[in-house]
């Protein structure tokens, strides 16, 4: 089955402990890429990677860093979170560049105490 | 710099009843603009979108989209709502060219039975 996986569902933590959220997807897919989601604010562009070892900030991409080594996993790392980091955060995938070809993830929801 | 508004924040309709989300962005080129859905406790998906062409597109579920390109907007339409389209609905343009998906806030649909 098609699809985009993130772990973990669900994290709490507190601020300045470093942590990663995983994001894999199984259709070898170029295009990968990271949104928060903040109520009325809608979904904002963190980073996006458009093949291996190429990455780029999005709209957001402060107090983020990404990689991306292998064509299948782009994990988002948090190197010292702070509580306005808390938000549902998106992973996505697609064949080159098509927002209508677009895969999500299931989400991630992160509270920073 | 390139900005997606949505006006209604909060929709509340009855079953039946229609409905109308308006969408209005900011970049005056060409423009790719589509409507995403996110149900309840799940990811993004593609409802419909509009590259060129018939300035009316259909989407999935009944739902339809108008591009009018002399208001800047693209307002998604439904003639008769059920129960089940209780979600969030993003609208969300992608400037020619550009390698960033733009997001506006996105507006929540409850439908009362």
């Amino acid at each position: 089955e098609a699809q985009v996986t993130q772990n973990p569902r669900y994290l709490i933590t507190v601020t300045g402990k470093k942590l990663t959220v995983t994001c894999s997807q199984n259709m070898n897919h170029e295009y990968m890429s990271w949104y928060r989601q903040d109520p009325g604010l809608g979904l904002r562009q963190i980073y996006y990677s458009m093949n291996v070892e190429v990455t780029d900030k999005g709209d957001v991409p402060e107090g983020y860093k990404v990689s991306r080594k292998e064509k299948r996993n782009f994990p988002l790392i948090l190197e010292s979170p702070s509580p306005n980091q808390t938000s549902l955060y998106f992973c996505a995938s697609s064949f080159g560049d098509r927002p209508e070809k677009l895969f999500f993830g299931s989400g991630t929801q992160l509270s920073v105490l | 710099a390139q900005s997606v508004s949505q006006h209604n924040h909060h929709v509340i309709l009855s079953e039946a009843a229609s409905l109308e989300l308006g969408c209005n962005y900011s970049y005056g080129g060409t423009v790719n603009l589509f409507w995403y859905v996110q149900y309840p406790g799940q990811h993004l998906q593609l409802l419909l979108k509009y590259f060129s062409g018939d300035p009316l597109v259909k989407g999935i579920k009944g739902f339809e989209a108008e591009f009018i390109k002399s208001k800047f907007s693209f307002n998604l339409r439904k003639p008769s709502v059920q129960w089940s389209d209780t979600a969030e609905y993003f609208c969300a343009v992608k400037s020619g060219g550009a390698q960033k998906l733009v997001f506006g806030q996105g507006t929540r649909l409850t439908i009362n039975p």
